[in-house]
């Protein structure tokens, strides 16, 4: 079974700052995908980037990149220079065998 | 940019009766999903489908839940006799290949009472 863990419920950084949201996760595939979603208030589910696992690049989406860690199982989300508009929550997921599993959401507070 | 259709944006029904949730996928995508998040949980999948069929389905998917795609453009979640416990947002994607990652719909918010 694959499970997906965020040990932090909720997280705060100071407008314009950095801030690195943590994932797990747990899988007997070599090959597979792991996303980052957004849920802002509107509580609409934004894509915001998208690993392959058989990639070693750490994928880049603008101020959003991961630092993937195969061996550790480990993906997790850098933002930088952080805005008022990042404040929302986020899931970590990987996909497999035709679904998402999604782990628990950290909620991201922008203090300005 | 393609954008996945949900409607209504919020319902409120009485338990015991049936909904019918609305999805229009993007055009030229071939899978189409249902999840579900009570509020405060994280999103759970529900179902798959695939070629006019259902592909996967979870736990949470049971007899009472049907999933149809009428005409080939609309994707229709049925609760026959909704529950209290029903009560969610419920988010309709698809995506155009199994792996890409999915466009989520804006979701409908679904109050049983």
């Amino acid at each position: 079974a694959q499970t997906v863990t965020q040990s932090q419920p909720e997280m705060s950084v100071q407008e314009a700052e950095t801030v690195t949201l943590s994932c797990t996760y747990d899988t007997s595939e070599s090959d597979y995908y792991l996303f980052w979603y957004k849920q802002p208030p509107s509580r609409q589910m934004i894509l915001v980037i998208r690993q392959e696992a058989y990639k070693q690049q750490n994928a880049t989406e603008n101020r959003f990149s991961v630092n993937f860690q195969k061996a550790a199982k480990s993906f997790s989300l850098k933002i930088s220079d952080s805005q008022l508009g990042d404040a929302a929550m986020y899931f970590c997921a990987t996909e497999r065998d035709d679904k998402i599993i999604f782990g628990k959401g950290t909620r991201l507070h922008i203090l300005p | 940019e393609p954008e996945v259709t949900q409607t209504p944006s919020h319902q409120v029904t009485q338990m015991g009766q049936e909904v019918i949730l609305r999805c229009v996928p993007i055009s030229n995508h071939l899978y189409f999903y249902w999840y579900r998040q009570i509020l405060g949980q994280k999103v759970e999948f529900l179902v798959s489908f695939y070629n006019n069929e259902i592909s996967e389905k979870s736990e949470i998917f049971d007899d009472q839940f049907s999933v149809e795609r009428p005409d080939g453009s609309n994707f229709t979640l049925k609760i026959r006799s909704t529950k209290l416990e029903d009560s969610a947002m419920y988010f309709c994607a698809s995506s155009e290949a199994e792996v890409w990652g999915y466009t989520f719909g804006s979701g409908t918010r679904l109050t049983v009472v």
